[in-house]
């Protein structure tokens, strides 16, 4: 059972577009929600998260939108590029619990941005 | 910035055979995290230690155990290999777990013949 419900499984845009990535959880115990970029071959790098006090955070290019009612959550690209072409994960953890912070992982969206 | 550090990077192992994973954490992290990333798939949590003690267990394998040592580097012992256990295996630390920002480190790929 997914935990952390990702969509849409891939995602092609053009340069300059604005790809939104998409997750929904169940646990109302996540209190953190990270994304991590994954290219093939490398570890998931940190990207943005965000904690449920907030509705919106940005960073960059990237931003996070949260719902808490929805139990929904998710990022934004603006001006993508072709180095943005890579996987991306959401996640959520329990991090104020006695989980101690384990990540539970959507199922991941490939990303292409084409020149 | 010193990242998450894994050893080795690439390993071929036949079945029935064992596997040590070797990680280290970020300096002065006090926990690490390990995950199990099949091909196409999200990583999956196995098991977690703070400050030198395990702290949490997902789904690691009996065959599969794990400790993290005085220096906080952490060992990933896996034995009796199976094909399935062909992955990568993360390793990722975090300074405070309960605020739960986890680095990553670049992974171990084993693969089980």
């Amino acid at each position: 059972q997914q935990q952390v419900k990702q969509s849409p499984q891939s995602l092609i845009v053009q340069k300059g577009g604005i790809p939104i990535i998409n997750c929904a959880y169940e646990n109302t115990a996540f209190d953190y929600f990270p994304w991590y970029q994954q290219f093939p071959g490398k570890g998931p790098a940190l990207l943005i998260a965000i904690r449920p006090d907030v509705s919106e955070k940005k960073e960059g290019r990237f931003t996070i939108s949260f719902n808490k009612s929805a139990k929904q959550f998710s990022l934004h690209i603006m001006d993508s590029q072709p180095g943005d072409s890579a996987t991306y994960f959401c996640a959520a953890s329990d991090a104020g619990g006695t989980s101690y912070g384990k990540l539970t992982f959507g199922q991941g969206t490939i990303l292409t941005v084409h020149p | 910035a010193a990242g998450v550090i894994q050893s080795p990077r690439h390993l071929i192992k036949e079945k029935r055979e064992t596997a040590t994973l070797k990680c280290y954490p970020i300096p002065r992290h006090d926990t690490v995290y390990w995950y199990q990333q099949g091909p196409g798939q999200d990583p999956q949590f196995l098991i977690s230690f703070y400050e030198k003690m395990q702290s949490d267990k997902g789904s690691i394998p009996d065959r599969f155990s794990a400790q993290q040592f005085s220096d906080y580097h952490s060992e990933l012992n896996m034995s009796s290999l199976e094909l399935g256990d062909s992955a990568l295996y993360f390793c990722a630390s975090s300074l405070d777990a309960l605020r739960g920002t986890q680095y990553f480190g670049p992974g171990t790929r084993l693969l089980v013949l």
